[in-house]
């Protein structure tokens, strides 16, 4: 079955730009959820989505960051104004339902906030 | 809230050597435990998991055993191989998954 698809892989922008990255999850999988993963770290759940519906926003920064899920099936995240301490790989993660415990990754996408 | 504590790395061994990498928990209720692991230019994948106490996790000739008395996790390899190179993150969820800092694990030939 085909995997979690990310893009882009790569992204740099200066300070104060806007980025946006979109995720496709496996099909069928109701759950999708993005992390923020900073050098060294494990990764921070930002956002989940139980289809179209957000289940936990408590550590998005919402004065910058977004996240939709139209019809429930892929998804964006946007940053904007970036700041330089958004650097970090974004994670986008699928499960076939809310309770599930095994999540499936996508590749990421790295972003240098210059 | 709900927390992974991973032991720091980085871990270097000898191709063959005995491989334990420690992990401990804070949550309510009685969480599903994982092992995810990043080979170099790779995503997360899973490794192995246990979903209640005493369960045995393995997979690779990895184990973690899931302790609810000490409410460890702790991954062990008998004999590590060169291609067992990566980071390691211990995760727990309950609803919602909380990842440790990962520990990297290098193996010299």
């Amino acid at each position: 079955e085909a995997g979690v698809a990310q893009s882009p892989r790569y992204k740099i922008i200066e300070k104060r730009q806007s980025v946006a990255f979109w995720c496709n999850p496996i099909s069928g999988h109701a759950t999708l959820y993005w992390y923020q993963q900073i050098l060294g770290q494990g990764p921070k759940l930002l956002i989940q989505f139980q289809n179209n519906g957000v289940v936990d926003d408590s550590q998005l920064p919402k004065d910058r960051f977004s996240a939709e899920r139209l019809k429930g099936v892929d998804s964006t995240l946007k940053i904007q104004p970036a700041k330089l301490e958004d650097s970090a790989v974004y994670l986008c993660a699928s499960s076939f339902r809310r309770e599930s415990e095994k999540l499936f990754f996508g590749s990421g996408t790295q972003l240098s906030v210059l | 809230g709900n927390s992974v504590t991973q032991m720091e790395g980085p871990v270097t061994l000898s191709e063959e050597a005995f491989l334990t990498i420690n992990c401990t928990y804070t949550a309510t209720g009685y969480p599903s435990l994982f092992w995810y692991v990043q080979y170099p230019g790779e995503g997360l994948q899973l490794l192995l998991k246990a979903t209640k106490a005493d369960d045995k996790g393995s997979n690779k000739g990895f184990e973690a055993t899931y302790r609810k008395e000490t409410t460890s996790f702790h991954l062990e390899k008998g004999s590590v191989q060169v291609s067992d190179s990566a980071v390691y993150f211990c995760a727990l969820n309950a609803g919602k998954s909380t990842f440790g800092d990962g520990t990297t694990l290098t193996v010299k030939p």
